[in-house]
């Protein structure tokens, strides 16, 4: 199994809803991330977990809350977002234990916050 | 902040023809990823290099990792339709922390 799997694939929420992403790995990595991604640009890093804990917070408003149960799961909780928060979110997990490099992708959530 | 310079931005091209891509930074880098991204999906890891001066090939995708640490380029030869979509370069500095180009989007003409 070489994929990283996303829940759900498209998502529309109101702005005083709470709702969680979920993303589960089962390649053994031991670094997960979150990517938001806006239409036509790469990639921005939310998050990075290693080996469970949190090692990068990349000054994410505290409306997005990660959790990480276990080495397979990662969890986006999401509340009280605003529309510009609409984009494609990717969940990725990597070999390296507490760096940010050759990460493997799921297929991404797209958000559309109304 | 590092900064990623990938050229070009959009290529139209044949089919059957060799499309080459490249990024360049002002810092060394020590490693270099390419990616392709389809629309609504996840991007895809295509080739991922580590050393200077490596030359990696995957199927019909070759990649190589600048001598001086500072560039990569990525050739797809004898392009076919599915070859279309984004492609991102993404180099690893030495905090390890992923810079990303700004993509080049590959389009077939009809």
């Amino acid at each position: 199994d070489t994929e990283v799997t996303q829940t759900p694939k498209h998502l529309v929420m109101g702005m005083t809803n709470k709702k969680s992403l979920k993303c589960e790995q089962h390649m053994g990595h031991r670094a997960m991330y979150w990517y938001k991604q806006k239409a036509k640009k790469p990639p921005e890093l939310m998050f990075v977990y290693s080996y469970e804990k949190l090692s990068i917070n990349e000054s994410v408003p505290s409306r997005f809350s990660p959790e990480c149960p276990n080495s397979s799961l990662l969890n986006l909780h999401l509340h009280a977002l605003q529309p510009e928060d609409s984009a494609l979110y990717l969940c990725a997990s990597g070999r390296q234990g507490t760096l940010n490099t050759e990460a493997f992708f799921g297929q991404g959530t797209r958000l559309t916050v109304v | 902040g590092q900064q990623l310079n990938q050229s070009p931005q959009s290529m139209f091209i044949q089919e059957g023809e060799d499309v080459s891509m490249n990024c360049t930074s002002s810092s060394i880098f020590n490693t270099w990823l390419w990616y392709k991204q389809d629309p609504g999906e996840g991007p895809v890891l295509l080739i991922a290099l580590y050393k200077a001066g490596e030359l990696t090939s995957n199927g019909r995708l070759t990649a190589q990792f600048g001598i001086t640490r500072k560039d990569s380029f990525l050739n797809i030869s004898a392009s076919i339709p599915s070859d279309v979509g984004i492609y991102f370069c993404a180099g690893a500095d030495s905090n390890y922390q992923l810079i990303w180009g700004a993509g080049t989007k590959l389009i077939i003409k009809p």
